[in-house]
């Protein structure tokens, strides 16, 4: 069984710039969540995809966006970086049927804007 | 808003030894599950054990165990038999069953398991 993957694993990009980040679901999962975890920080939810549609969204700015793949496959798009953006986004896979508690993390992709 | 608070920081532990990881949550909900999450250095988070509301048995996994108050709201987490393995960031998370998919996280305590 395949778990949660995260790409790229760090990332630095300049104030202003847009940066995607991808995330693989572990095997089985048609779910996934995105979360930001600052340094210091527990994770923050930002928002989550079921069957490639925004299925619930945190309190972040628009300029978060994402998508959801037909092989369950997910990216988070920020546009506009700003300095409070660096941090360590965290991809979460899950099932439908077990979403309730059985969410998979990767590893993470940690993002440095300067 | 549920809030999810963990008020250790950090914590430390002699290995073989017991510790104890405290947290508090804040909901208007009846129905929820709540968890504790690991965090090594590694930064891959590792679900350690759940719990849901409804339940009033104490879950248990081999060596991890709750203290679950739901009048309290109050939701500990005891590691027995202490190992350096253990040695990691822990997160309790809080689900509600009719607040949509989001889960609300603590600021987390960082456990250090000393030789």
């Amino acid at each position: 069984e395949t778990g949660v993957t995260q790409s790229p694993t760090h990332l630095i990009k300049t104030r202003g710039q847009q940066v995607t980040l991808r995330c693989s679901s572990q095997s089985g999962h048609n779910t996934v969540s995105w979360y930001q975890q600052a340094l210091g920080q527990g994770p923050q939810f930002i928002f989550q995809y079921y069957r490639e549609e925004e299925n619930g969204r945190g309190n972040f700015p628009p300029r978060f966006s994402g998508l959801q793949f037909p092989n369950y496959s997910s990216e988070l798009n920020v546009n506009a970086l700003e300095l409070d953006d660096s941090a360590l986004y965290l991809c979460a896979s899950s099932r439908t049927d077990r979403a309730m508690y059985e969410q998979y993390f990767g590893p993470g992709t940690r993002l440095t804007v300067t | 808003a549920q809030t999810v608070t963990q008020s250790q920081p950090e914590m430390s532990v002699q290995e073989a030894e017991t510790v104890t990881l405290s947290c508090t949550y804040d909901t208007s909900e009846s129905d929820y599950y709540l968890f504790w999450y690991k965090q090594p250095p590694s930064r891959q988070m590792i679900l350690v054990i759940r719990q849901e509301a409804y339940k009033q048995q104490n879950a248990t996994e081999n060596r991890f165990s709750v203290n679950f108050q739901k009048a309290a709201k109050s939701f500990s987490l005891k590691i027995s038999d202490s190992q350096l393995g253990d040695a990691a960031m822990y997160f309790c998370a809080y689900k509600g069953r009719s607040t949509g998919n989001q889960f609300y996280f603590g600021t987390g305590t960082s456990l250090t398991v000393i030789p």
